[in-house]
């Protein structure tokens, strides 16, 4: 199956910027989504289709995809904003989905 | 409001079956994609199988496949989730989703159901 990387962790100081990478064989081909999980909660889906983002997900929140990386960029990172994000992308040659195993942004 | 209530915890013993029901609103049953993703405890998300809105045909994750049962009840705007041959690595919480076209990723999401496999 589709492989994908993301760093275990990020750490980030208040009102900085947060990158966080998702890595795999031609990625930009396919269709990549973000999503950003507190602990005890459900996730909630915050980039979909590479860069469009769902109605309340803050601008802060972007996205985008060339080459073999997906990228998820917090700016002006909030407290409220330390959760797990996983970045997910869909085959549409197999038509399943894949996740990857995700990173634990920090805020300092 | 949209509203996706899953059933409540389950305690199984390894080799027996789970059924894990979703409860979506109307316009989300009708017409989404409906989806199950689990994660083991301390672990990521894993997706495992779309149920399409016409016809109920359904694709299954290739760990899953013999396993794995996705349903929908149209009388009760109902998905189930049936996973048969339960081992000890299947403890997780189980999530249903839903995605308004097949591609578009997991824009609604159930409170979760914990399923525990112990002897």
């Amino acid at each position: 199956s589709y492989a994908l990387t993301q760093p275990p962790s990020v750490s980030v100081a208040p009102g900085k910027t947060a990158t966080i990478t998702c890595v795999g064989n031609n990625i930009e081909s396919k269709t990549v989504h973000w999503y950003q999980q507190k602990p005890g909660q459900a996730p909630v889906l915050v980039v979909f289709y590479d860069s469009d983002r769902p109605s309340g997900i803050p601008e802060r929140f972007s996205g985008s995809n060339s080459g073999n990386t997906a990228t998820l960029t917090i700016s002006r990172v909030e407290a409220g904003d330390e959760a797990d994000y996983y970045c997910q992308v869909w085959d549409s040659t197999t038509y399943h989905y894949v996740f990857a195993a995700g990173t634990k942004v920090t805020v300092l | 409001q949209v509203q996706m209530v899953q059933s409540g915890a389950e305690v199984k013993k390894p080799g027996a079956s789970v059924k894990v029901s979703c409860k979506a609103s109307g316009s989300i049953f009708t017409n989404y994609f409906m989806h199950w993703v689990r994660q083991a405890p301390g672990q990521g998300l894993e997706w495992m199988g779309s149920i399409y809105p016409s016809g109920g045909s359904a694709v299954y994750g290739q760990k899953f496949r013999g396993r794995l049962t996705m349903t929908r009840d149209t009388s009760t705007s109902t998905v189930y989730m049936d996973l048969s041959s339960l081992k000890s690595e299947d403890t997780a919480v189980y999530y249903c989703a839903s995605s308004h076209t097949v591609s578009s990723g997991h824009d609604y999401w159930g409170q979760g159901t914990l399923v525990t496999v112990s002897s």
